[in-house]
This record gives C-alpha cells, sequence and structure tokens, in this order.
C-alpha cells in the first residue's frame, strides 16, 4: 500500500513556508523525498533512516517520526524553483524479503510572486 | 548530458503494434527501475534489474517484457498494449539494488510518454 501524502496541492506566495505530510500504514525503515517539475525527472531531495536526524537541504527541511509511521517536509521561505510536484517514497521494514520504494500520490506545489 | 537517458521521449502506438522503450544510464550502476506514471496515480514500480539480472516483477502484465543485456542499458519491450497502459514511463538507477535503503537515491530519466490508441 502507497503512503498517504497531504494536502493533494498547495499555492504559495514566494516567500510564504509550507509543509508536506506522509503517512504510512506501515512500519517504516526510511523515508525518501523527491521532487518532479513539469515535464523532467524526479529529483532526489534527502532521505531520512530509522532512527536518524532530522534533515536538510538548504531551506528545505525533513523530519521521520517512526512511532506515527509519517514523515514531514518543511519548505521555508518558499522561491519559484520550488514548484513542482514533491512524492514521498517509503521503504518498510524488511520482513525477509526484499524491500522495495513505494511511492506516494504526490502534492503538487506552485509557488507564485 | 543528463546521467539516464530514456527514447523516444514521445511514442504513440496502436493496440496491435509493437515497440520498445530504451534507456541508457551514464552512471556506473548496478540497479536499473522501471516506473510508470499515470495521471492521478502514483509512481509505480514495474522491474527491478540488479547486475542485469530481474529481481522484482511487480505483477506486471506480460504485454509488457523488459531485457537487460547489459548495466548500462535496459529496455521495455511492449506488445498488444491497452488504452490504459497510455503513461509516461521512468527509468531510473542507482549504486546498487539495495543501496536504496541506505542512500536513498534514485537516479531518473526524464520518461518517455506513451500514448496508446
Amino acid at each position: 500500500q502507497q503512503p498517504v501524502q497531504s494536502p493533494q496541492a498547495v499555492i504559495l506566495r514566494e516567500g510564504e513556508d509550507a509543509v508536506i505530510n506522509c503517512s504510512s500504514s506501515k512500519a517504516l525503515y526510511s523515508v525518501h523525498w523527491y521532487r518532479q517539475k513539469h515535464g523532467e525527472a524526479p529529483v532526489f531531495l534527502m532521505i531520512l533512516l530509522k532512527g536518524g536526524e532530522q534533515k536538510g537541504h538548504e531551506k528545505i527541511s525533513a523530519s521521520f517520526n517512526e512511532k506515527k509511521q509519517q514523515s514531514s517536509l518543511y519548505l521555508t521561505a518558499s522561491q519559484l524553483s520550488y514548484s513542482g510536484t514533491y512524492f514521498c517514497g517509503t521503504v518498510a521494514l524488511l520482513t525477509g524479503t526484499a524491500s522495495k520504494l513505494t511511492f506516494g500520490t504526490g502534492t503538487r506545489l506552485q509557488v507564485t510572486l | 548530458e543528463t546521467g539516464v537517458t530514456q527514447t523516444p521521449r514521445h511514442l504513440v502506438m496502436g493496440m496491435t503494434n509493437k515497440k520498445s522503450l530504451k534507456c541508457e544510464q551514464h552512471l556506473g550502476h548496478n540497479a536499473m527501475y522501471w516506473y510508470k506514471q499515470s495521471a492521478k496515480k502514483p509512481l509505480e514500480l514495474m522491474f527491478v534489474y540488479s547486475l542485469e539480472e530481474r529481481v522484482e516483477n511487480n505483477s506486471v502484465p506480460s504485454r509488457f517484457s523488459p531485457e537487460c543485456p547489459n548495466s548500462s542499458h535496459l529496455f521495455l519491450h511492449l506488445h498488444t498494449l491497452q488504452p490504459e497502459d497510455s503513461a509516461l514511463y521512468l527509468c531510473a538507477s542507482s549504486q546498487e539494488q539495495l543501496a536504496v535503503l541506505n542512500t536513498g537515491e534514485l537516479f531518473f530519466g526524464e520518461g518517455s510518454r506513451l500514448t496508446v490508441l
């Protein structure tokens, strides 16, 4: 089952902040975040591992709450270049078989002037 | 030049046609993937190859046939597709197949936009 992302879409003015949430029904080993701009390939942003710390990438950071099986992506002082669709991907704790990265439905973010 | 190159970028085919999508990675990676991206659906993993061996077939219909002749090239052969197969097909690579667990970094191509009439 894929993780659930919220909101599905958000529109921001440049400089505003946003939070994108990712929730899974399974116990997780890791959460991965990607951004895909229109017509382009998805690009890796960061990974959060079980037991790891909050990560950051310029003004984009993320947290991983293992107990709640949730992750949040924080975009601070958004820029026009942040526009795109953000995907979280989750890897469930191994059960003796090869695990795989399962992506959420995506959150479309649009930053305007 | 991007690390992962896909051709063609756009493809229109009839349901009785046979066509192939090609992916080439220039990163020296050992694992390659096919994903399907449809409107309003998440990225769906189709196939995983590690060191040219298929390690994952995610319940994909047999009208999709992957081929990995070497660690740099991946093909997706298409035949007798259905209109619902119209989607963006993304190829990706990673250093090692299980390395996704640690580094998390998949390198995607820009995709092949497939339309089935």
